[in-house]
Order: C-alpha cells, then sequence, then structure tokens
C-alpha cells in the first residue's frame, strides 16, 4: 500500500515570498491532516479535512496559512507572505474516517525562511 | 484552547529497564490521548491510544494509564531496547478532532 505522498520535500525562501505544499493521502482515506512541526517541538494541527470540508482550523494563522482539498483527495497548504518563524516542517497526515486515531504521515516537507 | 504539558523531556534509561512518561491536559472534554513514536528523521507513528472511557491499555512491552480526574497520562515501556530510543509524543482530542500535542520526550536506552 503506498503511503502519504508531500512534495517539495525540501523549500528554502525568502521572507515575504509565498510557498506552498502538496499532499497525496492514502488512498481511501478521507481524513487529512496538516500539522506544522518546529524544530523541537510537538506538531501543531493546522488544518482537518473530512473529503473536501473543513473539520477543524482552529490553530491555522488564516491571515497567511491557507489550505484546500478541492475534490476531497489531493490537498494544498500556502503560505504568504512566509515569515521567519514559518521555518518548520509540514507533515500530511491521513486517516479512515472514524480511525482518526490512526493516523498516517508523509515523510514532511522542510521549510527554511532566510 | 487545550494545552498539553509534558514531562520529562529527556530520559536516559539502561537497558531492560522501565521507562515512564508523563502527560497532562487541560480540557475535561478531551476524551482520545494517543501516543506517537518519532525515530531521527522519520514520520510520527502511533504506538498506542486509550480514550476515556478506559482506564489502562497494554499493548507487549507498552501500556497506557489515564486519571481522567486529575488530567493525566502516563506511557510506560517495560524491558527498554535500543530500538526504544525516539522521541515520543503525547496528544489529546476531543472527539478525534483538534488534536493537540506535548512537546516531546527524547528517550535513549543505553545498551
Amino acid at each position: 500500500e503506498a503511503g502519504v505522498a508531500q512534495s517539495p520535500r525540501y523549500k528554502i525562501i525568502e521572507k515575504r515570498q509565498s510557498v506552498a505544499f502538496w499532499c497525496n493521502p492514502i488512498s481511501g482515506h478521507a481524513t487529512l491532516y496538516w500539522y506544522q512541526q518546529i524544530l523541537g517541538q510537538g506538531p501543531k494541527l493546522l488544518i482537518q479535512f473530512q473529503n473536501n470540508g473543513v473539520v477543524d482550523d482552529s490553530q491555522l494563522p488564516k491571515d497567511r496559512f491557507s489550505a484546500e482539498r478541492l475534490k476531497g483527495v489531493d490537498s494544498t497548504l500556502k503560505i504568504q507572505p512566509a515569515k521567519l518563524e514559518d521555518s518548520a516542517v509540514y507533515l500530511c497526515a491521513s486517516s479512515l474516517v472514524g480511525a482518526e486515531g490512526t493516523q498516517y504521515f508523509g515523510p514532511g516537507t522542510r521549510l527554511l525562511v532566510l | 484552547g487545550e494545552n498539553v504539558e509534558q514531562h520529562p523531556s529527556t530520559l536516559s534509561v539502561q537497558e531492560g529497564d522501565s521507562a515512564v512518561i508523563k502527560c497532562t491536559y487541560s480540557d475535561s472534554a478531551s476524551n482520545y490521548f494517543p501516543w506517537y513514536k518519532q525515530e531521527l528523521g522519520k514520520r510520527p507513528q502511533l504506538i498506542i491510544d486509550i480514550r476515556s472511557n478506559v482506564g489502562e491499555k497494554k499493548d507487549q512491552r507498552i501500556a497506557v494509564t489515564l486519571n481522567k480526574t486529575a488530567k493525566h497520562f502516563s506511557l510506560h515501556i517495560t524491558e527498554t531496547q535500543p530500538e526504544d530510543s525516539a522521541v515520543y509524543f503525547c496528544a489529546a482530542a476531543r472527539e478525534y478532532l483538534q488534536f493537540y500535542f506535548g512537546t516531546g520526550t527524547s528517550l535513549t536506552v543505553i545498551p
């Protein structure tokens, strides 16, 4: 079974630039999550989708972060404009509906904002 | 929102000894508590979880206990092995929503 795919794996940008990350969940997983993991900290949930609807975005900094999952499969997370403190690993995870505890994580995108 | 605190931040044990990691949470509505293991450079993986209607759950060498009254839960690893060395994260969620993670515990098992 293929796992969660993410791209790019690494990204370096200047502050105030824009960046987008892509995630393809495990086939059949209706629930998709985006997390931000700053070095030395636990993952912070940014947004949780079920199919193409948002079920939780309470910790998403909506002034600069946006995410979409238009067809209920792939998802993109965008930061515009980026700040230095956005440097982190962005993890995508997916799970089956009703089994949200068993989240399968992707390899992550490591973002460095200079 | 929920606040999850995790202790200790680092833990070293001799191989074969037990390791205990503790977490506290603030939101009494949280009812689901998973534990994740993250090896260096790898993605987090669920190792055990517990719901609020259960006080203890065990899976081979790993167990989790939950005290709803005190709002704390703990991970217990017995007969530790070098491959248990990793960062462990606790988390709390309400009805599988609003997952809040602890800050992590770096466990080192010394052979």
